[in-house]
């Protein structure tokens, strides 16, 4: 089946520095790819849109300057997180769907990236 | 925003015993989702149904839907410890552009 590849798995990084976030569609092309964020114990809540070619659509409230979305390829997209601060620490989870696949199945995720910022 | 509400938050069964979790939605859908994740993991996809569908199964899961309620149901029969994880319902609207909608899950634990 579809896989998606996201790294890294955790990431520990000071105030101030900037995170990036790899999620790559394994075997099959993702012209589509989402981002979300998850806080312990809560649901998922969509960050963002990414679209291969064409400018990220981030949902109500995301600051765009503070998560960056590039979709440079069919198989990749990457999540930045610029001037981290400790409120940016969560889960960090990318989907995609395998547009050939059956109309049955639903999206894939990546394994998600934890994101500590001290 | 989060339109889908899942019921209980919590639950906690012993093997062999069957879980019923549930999910409302408040927009109209092209199909609803379940998915499991387990602690700090991504989420797996267990099974789709479209609004056209009102049941549907897959190994020991069976599915719901009614779209005059707009409520799912998720139903995993004779448990297992490994089904301990926590499982969402996320709705494709028709007006959402292929994106996605979770509800806020139910954490199913299964003791042995």
């Amino acid at each position: 089946g579809a896989v998606v590849s996201q790294h890294p798995s955790r990431v520990i990084c000071k105030s101030g520095t900037s995170v990036k976030i790899e999620c790559r569609s394994l075997d099959f092309q993702a012209t589509t790819m989402f981002w979300y964020r998850q806080f312990p114990k809560q649901s998922l809540m969509l960050m963002a849109t990414s679209n291969e070619g064409s400018k990220a659509t981030y949902e109500q409230g995301v600051e765009k300057d503070k998560f960056l979305i590039n979709h440079a390829s069919l198989t990749l997209s990457t999540l930045t997180v610029t001037s981290a601060h400790p409120e940016d620490s969560s889960f960090y989870i990318c989907s995609a769907r395998d547009q050939c696949q059956s109309p049955n199945y639903g999206y894939t995720f990546g394994s998600g990236t934890r994101l500590t910022v001290v | 925003s989060q339109q889908g509400e899942e019921d209980p938050q919590a639950l906690s069964i012993q093997e062999g015993e069957n879980a019923t979790m549930n999910c409302s939605y408040k927009t109209s859908i092209n199909n609803l989702q379940w998915y499991r994740q387990n602690s700090g993991r991504g989420l797996v996809h267990l099974i789709l149904i479209r609004s056209n569908e009102r049941e549907k199964h897959s190994g020991r899961l069976r599915v719901t839907l009614d779209t005059s309620k707009k409520s799912s149901s998720l139903l995993i029969t004779a448990s297992r410890a490994a089904d301990t994880a926590s499982y969402f319902c996320a709705t494709d609207a028709e007006t959402s552009g292929s994106r996605l909608t979770f509800g806020e899950g139910t954490q199913l634990t299964v003791n042995p």
